[in-house]
């Protein structure tokens, strides 16, 4: 794996909560992503980072917030959680944009709200 | 839209047989494809990409065809081994410039 942690692995929270998903990388790449991940539906972007402060919605952002202090931190918050967000939330992180980049994936966390 | 399909959600092989594993895309301004695998609760893992201005690219034991008039992608994995067995996304740039993933193909194999 390249450099990539997440935490919690797994979570069990309740409808309405918050939620704080954390994503650590070691290799100082520019860009992170965080993505879910649900049958029949593949991978989807939620939020993406292009620097410290710089965030992008991807194409399921609605009820996600994130956040990025630092290069190695990327946090994904769900305000008030809903069942619809059970789901396994994955990390990925490339040097730059996906014009030519792979993107290496984290381990992933899963979340169910019950 | 886009789109990025699998023409069979499930593929069986033989230990040692060839494997063949499809995508079609939608999105003929994507210059960029990549191949993952997707073990059992892993993250997935990159294979190997292709850029537009080429047509096939070879790995070890993977090969990658990109066929850019009918839009279709191709991944090869030779002389298959029980380790391969997984889910085996394709994803292609998207628009917004990010990556856009298909829903993946189980590939199963059989000793």
């Amino acid at each position: 794996d390249a450099g990539i942690t997440q935490s919690p692995r797994h979570k069990v929270t309740e409808t309405g909560t918050p939620v704080t998903l954390r994503c650590h990388q070691t290799e100082n790449h520019r860009y992170m992503y965080w993505y879910r991940q649900d049958p029949g539906h593949g991978l989807r972007l939620i939020h993406y980072s292009y620097g410290v402060k710089d965030t992008d919605k991807g194409e399921v952002s609605d009820g996600y917030s994130v956040s990025r202090s630092k290069t190695e931190d990327f946090l994904l918050t769900l305000e008030s959680a809903t069942s619809s967000q059970t789901s396994v939330y994955f990390c990925a992180i490339s040097e730059s944009g996906a014009g030519g980049y792979e993107q290496y994936f984290g381990p992933g966390t899963r979340l169910t709200v019950t | 839209g886009e789109s990025v399909g699998l023409h069979l959600p499930t593929l069986s092989v033989q230990e040692g047989d060839n494997s063949i594993i499809n995508c079609a895309y939608s999105n003929s301004a994507s210059d960029y494809f990549i191949w993952y695998k997707q073990e059992s609760g892993k993250g997935p893992q990159f294979i190997i990409d292709i850029r537009s201005n080429m047509d096939k690219r070879q790995g070890q034991r993977v090969t990658v065809l990109l066929n850019k008039t009918v839009k279709h992608l191709s991944l090869q994995i030779a002389a298959t081994q029980p380790g391969d067995s997984a889910v085996y996304f394709c994803a292609e740039n998207s628009r917004a410039n990010n990556l856009f993933f298909g829903t993946g193909t189980r590939l199963t194999v059989i000793p």
